[in-house]
């Protein structure tokens, strides 16, 4: 089991594009959960997906939106990037309707987002 | 609105002695609280949960209602112990609130 898998690892891009990132939940999971992580600053919540659905979301402006698809994988999406989204974009996947199942979050391994 | 603070951004000890990271939370509610550990090159991945009372790797940590703590601690550090650990607090099962809040995050050195 390959475990959480996003892709791409780095991406860089210039203020006012849109960027997409993706996320391959844990064989099983079906709850998929997006963090940005700045430089120096713990893991922030931006959102929840379950059953196709954004359940719960963070302080994040709407230029932060996502997607889960039937077979449980997700996207974030980020439009008008601005110089403060530099970080990085971590997925979490889970099982269970409780959002962080028995055995908590399983991690990926992050997306290295840089806005130039 | 829930809170997680981690005091110490660095910790540095030696192979053998006590080591205890410390975690104060601000919850209205019933909070779950975890540690996250993470090694170098490596993702972030749960090292215990407070609902488990379990020791993982020789590391405990005991939730202080009182004093809105959940301080993580070892008795005999090893090197292989070295990472960045966070804390992180998500409100009890039940209700719709399923957001994860982690601390800042402390780096553990062992040093030999």
């Amino acid at each position: 089991d390959a475990g959480v898998t996003q892709s791409p690892t780095h991406l860089i891009k210039t203020r006012g594009q849109q960027v997409t990132l993706r996320c391959s939940p844990k064989s099983g999971h079906d709850t998929v959960s997006w963090y940005q992580q700045a430089l120096g600053q713990g893991p922030q919540f931006i959102f929840q997906y379950y059953e196709e659905e954004e359940r719960q979301r963070g302080n994040f402006p709407d230029r932060f939106s996502g997607h889960q698809f039937p077979n449980y994988s997700s996207e974030l999406n980020v439009n008008a990037l601005l110089l403060g989204d530099s970080a990085l974009y971590l997925c979490a996947s889970s099982f269970g309707q409780g959002g962080l199942g028995v055995y908590g979050y399983t991690f990926g391994s992050g997306t290295r987002l840089t806005v130039v | 609105a829930q809170r997680v603070t981690q005091p110490e951004k660095l910790l540095s000890v030696f192979k053998g002695a006590p080591v205890e990271l410390k975690c104060n939370y601000s919850y209205s509610g019933s909070p779950e609280l975890f540690w996250y550990v993470q090694y170098s090159r490596q993702r972030l991945q749960l090292l215990l949960r407070h609902i488990s009372r379990e020791s993982i790797k020789g590391f405990t940590a005991d939730l202080n209602k009182g004093e809105t703590s959940f301080h993580l601690k070892k008795p005999f550090a090893q090197e292989e112990d070295s990472a960045m650990y966070y804390c992180a607090l998500k409100p009890h099962s039940g209700g719709s609130n399923y957001k994860l809040t982690f601390g800042k995050g402390t780096l553990l050195t062992v040093n030999p």
